[in-house]
């Protein structure tokens, strides 16, 4: 079954240190890779995708993330975090012919000045 | 401006009453969906569709139901038959086929009196 996992349930990280975010998945067949933010009270918004090709895929807000087939991540990063990043992300994989997206259970990312 | 809107952004349920949460997109997709999001468990999805008059259940469908009689429109309705429905609703939509970039309305908060 396809799952996704994000083992930190909060981070904590000063304006302009880097960030990395985890994410592992869960899945038989090639992996569709999403990373959504969500501010408070919001709806989700895409930062950046993996369909294939470059492993290292970049995204909007200075984002990046890199796929590692051999461990099963696909990891979130910034070389530096804004004051304005602090929300929830999410990581999820695309699965099936319906599209059916499977979501972990977010980070939420706090930003101290 | 193209995009996914849902009303109403708040929503009182009384017991043993059915509620419908509206979602409209005119991004001219063919596919939406329906997830839930309770804290701390990420997104679920209830049901989808990927053409007008068919849709599926998800992984949570019991005391939903929905319709999909324009493709513009999509709407969830909470029964009485569910139980716990105080969450947060979002609808997204996406091209058809997969994988595709889903999009995500401002999402619905159900709380129940």
């Amino acid at each position: 079954a396809q799952s996704v996992t994000q083992p930190d349930i909060h981070i904590t990280v000063s304006e302009g240190a880097s960030l990395e975010l985890r994410c592992n998945y869960s899945y038989g067949a090639t992996p569709y890779l999403f990373w959504y933010v969500q501010s408070p009270g919001q709806g989700l918004q895409l930062l950046l995708k993996y369909f294939s090709g470059d492993t290292l895929v970049q995204g909007i807000k200075g984002f990046e993330a890199e796929f590692k087939r051999s461990q099963s991540s696909f990891n979130l990063r910034k070389p530096s975090v804004h004051w304005s990043d602090a929300a929830e992300y999410f990581c999820a994989v695309g699965a099936g012919t319906g599209n059916q997206f499977y979501f972990g259970t977010g980070t939420s990312l706090t930003v101290i000045p | 401006d193209g995009g996914i809107t849902q009303s109403p952004k708040y929503l009182f349920r009384k017991e043993g009453q059915n509620v419908t949460l509206s979602c409209e997109q005119n991004l001219n997709h063919d596919a939406m969906y329906w997830y839930r999001q309770d804290p701390g468990q990420g997104l679920r999805l209830i049901y989808y569709s990927q053409i007008v008059n068919d849709f599926q259940k998800g992984d949570i469908a019991e005391g939903y139901s929905v319709s999909r009689e324009k493709k513009e429109s999509f709407p969830l309705t909470v029964t009485s038959a569910q139980k716990n429905p105080t969450a947060f609703y979002l609808c997204a939509s996406s091209v058809s086929g997969a994988p595709k970039t889903q999009y995500f309305g401002p999402g619905t908060r159900l709380l129940v009196l």
